[in-house]
C-alpha cells in the first residue's frame, strides 16, 4: 500500500514544539519522504523532505527513523499560522491520505 | 511568480454538462497531476502524466479524461458532469515525481459545483 498512516488530529499550544508522526512501514529504500501542509482554502504547500538523514529548514525539521518505517515532522515553536492539515507522503507514489489536522491554541 | 496556474477558479455546472479544467506550469517540470478534494477529506489522485505524451489513471479516474497538451499544460475534462463530482480540483507538477528534488507544486484549485 502506497499510503502513509497519520493521526487524524493533534492539538498544540502556541509557542510550544509540535511533533507530527507518520508511519510508512512499506516504504522502499529509494522513496523520499515528503511533508506538505494545506492552509484553509489553499492548495498544499511543500514543507520538507528527506531520505535517510534528519533534515532541517526554515519551516521545520524532519526526523527519520533508522529503519525508515516512520518519520516525525517537528515544528519547533507552533504559531497560530501553523494551524493546517499536514500530509506525509512517499515520494513517487503521488497518493495523499487524509493527513493530520493541527489545531494551535493561543 | 513561477508556479502552477489553474483556470477557472470557480465553476457551476448543470448535471450532464461538460467542461475542461485547464492547468499550466512554468517550471519546466516533467510530471503533472490532477487531484480532487471533497469537503473535510484528503486529496485523491485522478490522473497523472509522468512525462509529455503519457497519461495514467490514479485512484479515482472514472468520469474524467485528461490531455497532456505539451510539457506545460495538462487539462482535465468532465464529459457529463454529475453531482458526485462536486469538489475542489487541484493540479500539481513535479520535477521528478516526488523524489530528491522537492516534490510537488500545487495550483490554487478550481471549486466546481454540479447542480
Amino acid at each position: 500500500d502506497a499510503k502513509t498512516t497519520q493521526p487524524n488530529s493533534m492539538e498544540s499550544n502556541e509557542e510550544e514544539p509540535v511533533h507530527l508522526p507518520c508511519n510508512h512501514s512499506t516504504i522502499s529504500g529509494t522513496d523520499y519522504i515528503h511533508w506538505y501542509r494545506q492552509l484553509p482554502s489553499q492548495g498544499p504547500e511543500y514543507v520538507i523532505h528527506g531520505l535517510t538523514s534528519n533534515v532541517n529548514n526554515r519551516m521545520a525539521s524532519l526526523a527519520i527513523a533508522e529503519d525508515r518505517k516512520s518519520s516525525t515532522l517537528i515544528l519547533h515553536r507552533a504559531t497560530l499560522r501553523d494551524a493546517a492539515v499536514y500530509y506525509c507522503i512517499r515520494g513517487g507514489k503521488s497518493t495523499f491520505g487524509d493527513g493530520t489536522t493541527l489545531t494551535v491554541k493561543p | 511568480n513561477a508556479g502552477v496556474t489553474q483556470t477557472p477558479k470557480f465553476q457551476v455546472l448543470k448535471t450532464g454538462q461538460s467542461m475542461t479544467l485547464q492547468c499550466a506550469q512554468d517550471m519546466n517540470h516533467n510530471s503533472m497531476y490532477w487531484y480532487r478534494q471533497d469537503p473535510g477529506m484528503g486529496l485523491r489522485l485522478i490522473y497523472y502524466s509522468a512525462s509529455e505524451g503519457t497519461t495514467d489513471k490514479g485512484e479515482v479516474p472514472n468520469g474524467y479524461n485528461v490531455s497532456r497538451l505539451n510539457k506545460r499544460e495538462f487539462s482535465l475534462r468532465l464529459e457529463s458532469a454529475a453531482p458526485s463530482q462536486t469538489s475542489v480540483y487541484f493540479c500539481a507538477s513535479s520535477e521528478d515525481g516526488g523524489g530528491a528534488w522537492g516534490g510537488y507544486t500545487f495550483g490554487s484549485g478550481t471549486r466546481l459545483t454540479v447542480v
